[in-house]
């Protein structure tokens, strides 16, 4: 079966960075995704992950361990525009997401 | 260049009514995702279109949901009849699936469904 872990909320102060991790199980794993979905909109694409290691997008970067199953969304110099949930989703050979449940990050001054 | 397009936004219904919600893929694209979203139970796919032919339409929960992908720009997911547990956003996205391994699913703006 498929299975998507992360946190459920998480809060962090305005200028500093914060760490989202995700952790999944799942058969015939192409790559992983990251959406951003403000409060009463749609998912927007963040990243996307098919090998292991960092990739680097402004402030923004997203981390890959295909061995061990586990993925980060990293979020430097934070703004209060920030606040939203973060979704992983697995993408499979089927061409298909699978979605973790979201982090909900609410951004403080 | 236009996103995926959703009718409606927004969807008040009474129990035992048919609903159809609409979607119209960004241009070019060839893949087509329903999807529901509910506090309780997240983002879950419930059918997949490739080149307008279902590919798997596991997640659809029951007999009561319907969709179809007569032409590369138009989908529908009917409810017939809703129930108060239908109560969710949903929402369409499309991708091209080109083989490069990407295949980066758009989403539309969702449409707001509430059975009473």
């Amino acid at each position: 079966g498929q299975n998507i872990d992360q946190p459920t909320e998480m809060t962090a102060t305005e200028g500093a960075i914060v760490q989202i991790n995700c952790t999944y199980q799942t058969s015939g794993f192409n790559g992983l995704f990251w959406y951003q979905q403000h409060a009463g909109e749609a998912p927007t694409f963040l990243s996307y992950n098919v090998l292991d290691g960092l990739e680097e997008k402004g402030r923004f970067s997203s981390f890959l361990s295909r061995s061990k199953g586990y993925s980060y969304l990293l979020l430097k110099e934070l703004q209060m525009k920030d606040s939203a949930s973060y979704l992983c989703a697995a993408h499979n050979a089927g061409n298909m997401l699978t979605f973790g449940g979201g982090t909900r990050l609410m951004v403080k001054p | 260049d236009a996103g995926v397009i959703q009718s409606p936004r927004h969807e008040v219904t009474e129990m035992g009514q048919e609903v159809t919600l609409r979607c119209k893929p960004i241009s070019g694209h060839n893949s087509l995702f329903w999807y529901r979203q509910t506090m309780m139970r997240g983002l879950e796919l419930l059918i997949y279109f490739n080149n307008n032919v279902p590919i798997d339409d596991s997640g659809m929960p029951e007999d009561r949901f319907s969709a179809k992908m007569p032409n590369a720009s138009f989908s529908t997911l009917k409810i017939q009849p809703s129930e108060p547990r239908d109560s969710a956003v949903y929402f369409c996205a499309s991708s091209l699936l080109a083989g490069d391994g990407q295949e980066t699913q758009y989403f539309g703006p969702g449409t707001r469904l509430l059975v009473l």
